[in-house]
């Protein structure tokens, strides 16, 4: 049973262009969401999260939306740089039920041609 | 370097055999994680510590896995009569209070 799903295994983007990862969940549960940049043997790296009272948050190139009603969230990356090609997970916790593990989704490798 | 390290990067054991991992977090962080990942999947939590307590378990956390946090600080991932199933990356992560966590780079474990 996957709580996060994201359903893109893999995304090519021209440089300059937009990046759209997108990234559904099921547990009504989860209040807190993030987003993951990672590339070959190294952790993951932290890039952006989102609380469920806001449906929006920029961070330089990044921005993530979150649609509750929906429980669907998305990251954008604009301009998309070939630095930016890496796998990114989506990441989701339900601290207001006491929860503070996150629950993963498999992943988005995203390739960014220049 | 102030990041979340891990000891060792690479373990390759037999099976039958035990290992321990290490993880020392961001030093102000009180909240420390263990996640193992698999080939094409993502993280899978195992479990928590805040300071020096054991919160959270996962079910993944079977009888063979324990994990330690003397004093609040540095932290060990053992796993005893370890089996092919255990081959996998192994991640920790610290946070202080309820913000995002920061992963350290891992330790891969074969177990052959």
């Amino acid at each position: 049973d996957q709580q996060v799903k994201q359903n893109s295994p893999s995304l090519s983007v021209q440089e300059g262009r937009i990046s759209i990862l997108n990234c559904d969940y099921t547990n009504s549960m989860f209040d807190y969401f993030l987003w993951y940049k990672k590339y070959p043997a190294e952790g993951p790296t932290f890039l952006i999260s989102i609380s469920s009272i806001k449906d929006k948050n920029e961070d330089g190139r990044f921005t993530v939306f979150l649609n509750k009603s929906a429980k669907h969230l998305s990251l954008h990356i604009v301009p998309s740089q070939p630095g930016d090609s890496a796998v990114y997970f989506c990441a989701a916790s339900a601290q207001g039920a006491g929860s503070y593990q996150l629950t993963f989704g498999k992943g988005t490798k995203l390739s960014v041609i220049p | 370097d102030t990041g979340v390290s891990q000891n060792p990067r690479h373990k390759i054991t037999k099976r039958g055999q035990n290992v321990t991992f290490r993880c020392d977090p961001i030093s102000e962080h009180n909240r420390l994680y263990w996640y193992r990942q698999t080939l094409g999947q993502g993280p899978e939590f195992l479990t928590y510590f805040q300071n020096e307590a054991q919160l959270e378990k996962s079910r993944l956390l079977s009888d063979r896995f324990s994990a330690e946090r003397p004093k609040g600080s540095f932290s060990t991932l053992e796993i005893q009569r370890t089996e092919q199933g255990d081959s996998a990356m192994y991640l920790c992560a610290s946070s202080f209070g309820l913000l995002e966590q920061y992963f350290g780079p891992g330790t891969r474990l074969t177990v052959t």
